[in-house]
């Protein structure tokens, strides 16, 4: 049962502090997004590559936040400096035309910056 | 652009009553449904999808394009059913294809 992988699974850290949350796709998918899901907001589309490239990352603060793809199994989340209002769950999804379109999350990452 | 609206943030109902969530869409093009279910810290699942018309876990959604709606329903839910729904559309046109928007979600609540 091919699942997405992301870790950390929780990390509490101190605000200023550089945080780093890793997502492994399902093989085959080239499709991967990122989303943070808050109470208030719900579920906010931060990024989302095909085939590595960035498609669309309009939903993602570009003063702290950065998104990569350094390979086919590795997608990456940085927030540089985190603070409080970041503090979220954030979920990775991977997909593919093969699977019609349908998307699968990860377990997600629980982020807590005190 | 594209939107889904879930109305209810909060719906109760007692185990064997019937539940109805409801999503509505705003889009240009023809649209493609889902709704996902996440269970209490866990990822969000793929409950259904409307082009498949399949029934899961008893749930059904049909897509209503007259009232851009996708609501889904249940006729005898369960307490197992407690859970946060959310309605899902897919662009599946342009320079955003593939990009998948969110409501805001409903959280389900079924008292025994």
């Amino acid at each position: 049962d091919a699942r997405v992988t992301q870790t950390p699974r929780d990390k509490v850290t101190e605000m200023g502090q550089e945080v780093t949350m890793r997502c492994q796709p399902i093989l085959g998918h080239n499709t991967v997004f990122w989303y943070r899901q808050t109470m208030m907001q719900g579920l906010e589309l931060l990024a989302y590559f095909r085939n590595r490239a960035p498609l669309d990352d309009s939903g993602m603060p570009k003063d702290r936040f950065s998104a990569e793809m350094p390979d086919a199994t590795l997608a990456t989340l940085k927030i540089q400096p985190s603070e409080p209002r970041d503090s979220a769950v954030y979920f990775c999804a991977s997909g593919s035309s093969g699977t019609g379109n349908t998307i699968y999350f990860g377990e997600g990452s629980w982020l807590t910056v005190v | 652009a594209q939107r889904v609206t879930q109305p209810e943030k909060l719906l109760s109902v007692f185990k064997g009553a019937p539940v109805e969530l409801k999503c509505n869409y705003s889009y240009s093009g023809s649209p493609e449904l889902f709704w996902y279910v996440q269970y209490s810290r866990q990822r969000l699942q793929l409950l259904l999808r409307h082009i498949s018309r399949e029934s899961i876990k008893g749930f059904t959604a049909d897509l209503n394009k007259g009232e851009t709606s996708f609501h889904l329903k249940k006729p005898f839910a369960q307490e197992e059913d407690s859970a946060m729904y959310y309605c899902a559309l897919l662009n599946a046109g342009g320079t955003s294809y593939g990009k998948l928007t969110f409501g805001q979600g409903t959280i389900l609540t079924v008292h025994p």
